[in-house]
């Protein structure tokens, strides 16, 4: 049972590429949700999923897009990758709010 | 809107210590609150959370923690603290649509 899981775990990137982060979750959770954690700021929601097919801004949207095209998975996308984006990203998946599984991180430089 | 918030960007405290981690939010309605720690490089370990009941929960590692709806707080204890407790302590909410927020979050250090 491997909960949730991030792949990769470690990127650098250049300014201006671009790149998606998967999210897999075996729990069969509804919510899936994308934050980014920054020193002195804690996590901060990104976008989030209520379900298949649904996607919804959190307070840091700008600059991300998700899908979530399958119940398990949730994708983050950067379409042109700035260093503002230097960040590590968690994701999680709840089912109604009760119990929250976050992933192990992604750690993303953008140079 | 909802919101977290936890006054204390750092806190020093000495080994055997009590310790109290402060959690205001903002929330319409009665939240779900939670507590969780992440040690230097690693991933975010829940220590508690409130839904419903009774307003003192108790959570791993000794800690325990007060729902107060007139104070709109939900603050963190430990009666003695350990060495291996310093870590970043993060307060979340979660409301409508299940969304969990966080509170900037407060770095504990341990003096011996």
């Amino acid at each position: 049972n491997a909960g949730v899981t991030q792949t990769p775990k470690f990127r650098v990137l250049k300014t201006g590429q671009s790149m998606t982060l998967l999210c897999a979750q075996d729990m069969n959770h509804e919510y899936m949700y994308w934050y980014r954690q920054d020193p002195g700021m804690g996590l901060r929601l990104i976008h989030y999923s209520v379900g298949e097919g649904t996607t919804a801004k959190g307070e840091v949207p700008d600059g991300y897009n998700v899908s979530r095209l399958k119940k398990q998975n949730f994708l983050l996308g950067l379409e042109s990758a700035a260093p503002s984006q230097t960040s590590v990203y968690f994701c999680a998946s709840s089912y109604e709010g009760h119990g929250y599984t976050f992933g192990s991180g992604t750690r993303l430089t953008v140079v | 809107a909802q919101s977290v918030t936890q006054p204390d960007i750092h806190i020093t405290v000495s080994e055997g210590a009590s310790l109290e981690l402060r959690c205001n939010y903002s929330y319409g309605a009665t939240p779900y609150l939670f507590w969780y720690v992440q040690s230097p490089g690693q991933g975010l370990q829940l220590l508690l959370k409130y839904f419903s009941g009774d307003t003192l929960v108790q959570g791993i590692k000794g800690f325990e923690a007060e729902f107060k709806r007139s104070q709109s707080s939900f603050n963190l204890r430990k009666p003695s603290v350990h060495w291996s407790d310093a870590a970043e302590y993060f307060c979340g909410l979660s409301g409508g649509y299940n969304k969990l927020i966080f509170g900037a979050g407060t770095r504990l250090a341990v003096h011996p």
